[in-house]
């Protein structure tokens, strides 16, 4: 069975740092690309960042470009977002899911961020 | 970027109504789309992929259709379980970009 769990979710005050997890299991993890997608209290889904199987290709929405940081450990199963200088508009349900150009759909259960002083 | 933009962004229907949503990209986009239903508190779920190719385990009321920049999401009898918001995402290019979801309620 394929899971994505993430973690690392919590209170953190404006300017202040957050990295998240999501641990993966099921399916080849170093041949998939993933992404981290959030979605702010009662509002629509964001896509915010992606990286190839082998890290060679990695993308940012503007919105977090140059604060946060996506990777992954292959040899670990485990992919990670570094969030820096948070705000409180960063403030949502993150979500790592598997990059959509695959027939197959995986996504975590979502880890809530609150930024909040 | 790729502005996807999705109507309407709510609708009432009653059990057993076909409902249609759509999805209008910016330029062109092949078929690089896919829709999803999100239920409260839950994970996006996607039902169609590659615009018109049902997800595994997906029921075949759920029809996607379109290419290039129109897009349908056709559900054909509405079910209890289907009352969601539905999404549809591009992936053509780089950043991958949601509509703003369309809000489907009970009559």
């Amino acid at each position: 069975e394929v899971q994505l769990v993430e973690s690392g979710g919590g209170l953190v005050k404006p300017g202040g740092s957050l990295r998240l997890s999501c641990a993966a299991s099921g399916f080849s993890f170093s041949s998939y690309s993933l992404n981290w997608v959030r979605q702010a209290p009662g509002k629509g889904l964001e896509w915010l960042s992606s990286i190839s199987g082998s890290s060679s290709h990695i993308y940012y929405a503007d919105s977090v470009k140059g604060r946060f940081t996506i990777s992954r450990d292959n040899a670990k199963n485990s992919l990670f977002l570094q969030m820096n200088s948070l705000r409180a508009e960063d403030t949502a349900v993150y979500y790592c899911a598997q990059d959509p150009s695959y027939p197959s759909d995986y996504w975590g259960q979502g880890t809530l961020v609150t930024v909040s002083s | 970027d790729i502005q996807m933009t999705q109507s309407p962004s709510s609708l009432s229907a009653s059990i057993g109504d076909r409902v249609t949503i759509t999805c209008r990209a910016g330029q062109g986009i092949r078929n690089d789309l896919g829709w999803y239903q999100q239920k409260p508190g839950k994970a996006p779920k996607r039902l169609i992929y590659a615009a018109s190719n049902l997800q595994s385990g997906v029921p075949s009321r759920f029809s996607g259709s379109g290419s290039g920049t129109e897009f349908t999401l056709t559900i054909s009898s509405l079910q209890p379980e289907d009352f969601a918001t539905y999404y549809c995402l591009q992936h053509n290019s780089y950043p991958p970009s949601f509509g703003q979801g369309t809000k489907v309620e009970i009559k």
